[in-house]
């Protein structure tokens, strides 16, 4: 069964904080990414990884990093959240497609 | 010009009708082609794949790809009330296959 989770769910903070939005996955797939998508609006690629110690910046790196010790984890970070952060951010993994998690729902006062 | 090009819409059809999505990409080397639905304030999840030219029919869904046109679509048959959802194209990219385009979606409303 595929599972890939994202916690939290929902995080409201306030300006200037350092988060980290966490993803695992259970599958083993060596290709992960990171999407932001607004309401109604198109999915914008942030960072992207092709396995263990590997990452590249997509379109939208919105001042973010990640990091890729192990396969299964696949964490987002924000040194300072900004109320621009404010948006919806899902977690993927690629195998023979792509799996998405539930995605958090980040607001930034 | 975006890798990906999808009608924004909406798109209404009434219930029972065929409902035909389209999807233009720029990269004439993509090889793997996808369908995503998406309900409000959900994750996407996948309709249909599609690799090869020509039609690819799983239940009331088929996909069309062209590569020639660079041009892949989505008819959903008998579309119900619960089909109602944007719908996400997606194509990787040709140099880089670690990397997909999504195109920003078509909303279809299905009206009972």
């Amino acid at each position: 069964e595929a599972d890939i989770y994202q916690t939290p769910r929902y995080l409201v903070i306030g300006t200037g904080k350092k988060i980290t939005l966490e993803c695992s996955q259970t599958m083993g797939h060596d290709k992960m990414y990171w999407y932001q998508q607004d309401p109604g609006m198109e999915l914008h690629l942030i960072h992207y990884s092709y396995g263990v110690n590997s990452t590249e910046k997509g379109d939208l790196s919105s001042e973010s990093t990640v990091s890729r010790i192990r396969t299964e984890h696949f964490p987002l970070t924000l040194e300072s959240a900004r109320p621009s952060h404010t948006s919806q951010y899902l977690c993927a993994s690629f195998g023979l497609h792509f799996y998405f998690g539930p995605g958090t729902r980040l607001t930034v006062t | 010009q975006k890798e990906v090009e999808q009608n924004s819409g909406p798109l209404s059809v009434p219930e029972g009708a065929i409902a035909s999505l389209n999807c233009t990409y720029s990269d004439r080397g993509s090889q793997s082609f996808f369908w995503y639905r998406q309900y409000s304030g959900k994750s996407p999840e996948l309709i249909m794949s599609i690799y090869s030219n020509g039609d690819k029919e799983d239940g009331r869904f088929t996909a069309q790809l062209n590569k020639a046109s660079q041009y892949v679509s989505l008819l959903i048959r008998d579309s119900q009330p619960s089909d109602s959802a944007t719908y996400l194209c997606a194509v990787t990219g040709g140099y880089n296959f670690n990397k997909f385009y999504f195109g920003s979606g078509t909303k279809l409303n299905v009206k009972p």
